[in-house]
């Protein structure tokens, strides 16, 4: 079993939907979570980082850890076409694949 | 405070022959990182330093790809006789000691013909 794993999508909303993104991961020993946006041909860019379990707010964009279930999740709120990017769920050195998002104006 | 510099950008070679990328971290992070990232992959580790020392290395490092960090600050990775399975982006980071959180460069793109 990987390390993380992540649903690759594609994932298509409308602009202004609530949009989930989620990964589980295997190793319980895993304190800190992090959530990276990639545009096309670009470098990972660190949106939040999260330690432990609970929730972190950020403007739009909500992270939260659920350590019971293993489970990490990535919440966008008035999603907008520039929120069109591939994201990446990540801990300890490990990263998903990623889930690619397109917001359709 | 300038981000994490990665040279060159592009690269074009022939399978066999060696290619050289430089990575500049951020100035005040003492750990520097390495990973490969295929088309609809997540980034994948290589190896990491902590200022000059290489303390951890993934088996997807074959014996013909090396890193070095002689000082501290930039790092080099090198790969020889390349193949076209090497077609990737390599990707640098950098993070503070004891950092959780890693800041990422650009890329430098290697495509082996």
């Amino acid at each position: 079993q990987k390390e993380v794993e992540q649903d690759p999508g594609p994932l298509s909303v409308p602009e202004g939907a609530i949009v989930s993104l989620n990964c589980t991961y295997s190793n319980s020993a895993f304190q800190y979570f992090m959530w990276y946006r990639q545009y096309s041909r670009k470098g990972p860019e660190l949106l939040m980082y999260t330690y432990s379990s609970g929730n972190k707010e950020d403007g739009r964009f909500t992270a939260q850890v659920d350590k019971s279930s293993k489970y990490i999740s990535l919440f966008i709120r008035d999603s907008q076409p520039s929120d069109s990017a591939t994201y990446l769920c990540a801990t300890y050195l490990v990263f998903g694949k990623g889930t690619r998002l397109s917001v359709i104006a | 405070d300038t981000g994490v510099s990665q040279d060159p950008r592009h690269k074009i070679t022939k399978r066999g022959q060696n290619v050289t990328f430089r990575c500049d971290p951020i100035s005040e992070h003492n750990r520097l990182y390495w990973y490969r990232q295929t088309l609809g992959q997540g980034p994948e580790f290589l190896t990491y330093f902590q200022n000059e020392a290489q303390l951890e290395k993934s088996r997807l490092l074959s014996d013909r790809f090396s890193a070095e960090r002689p000082k501290g600050s930039f790092s080099t990775l090198e790969i020889q006789r390349t193949e076209q399975g090497d077609s990737a982006m390599y990707l640098c980071a950098s993070s503070e000691e004891g950092g959780n959180t890693i800041y990422f460069g650009e890329g430098s793109w290697l495509t082996v013909v």
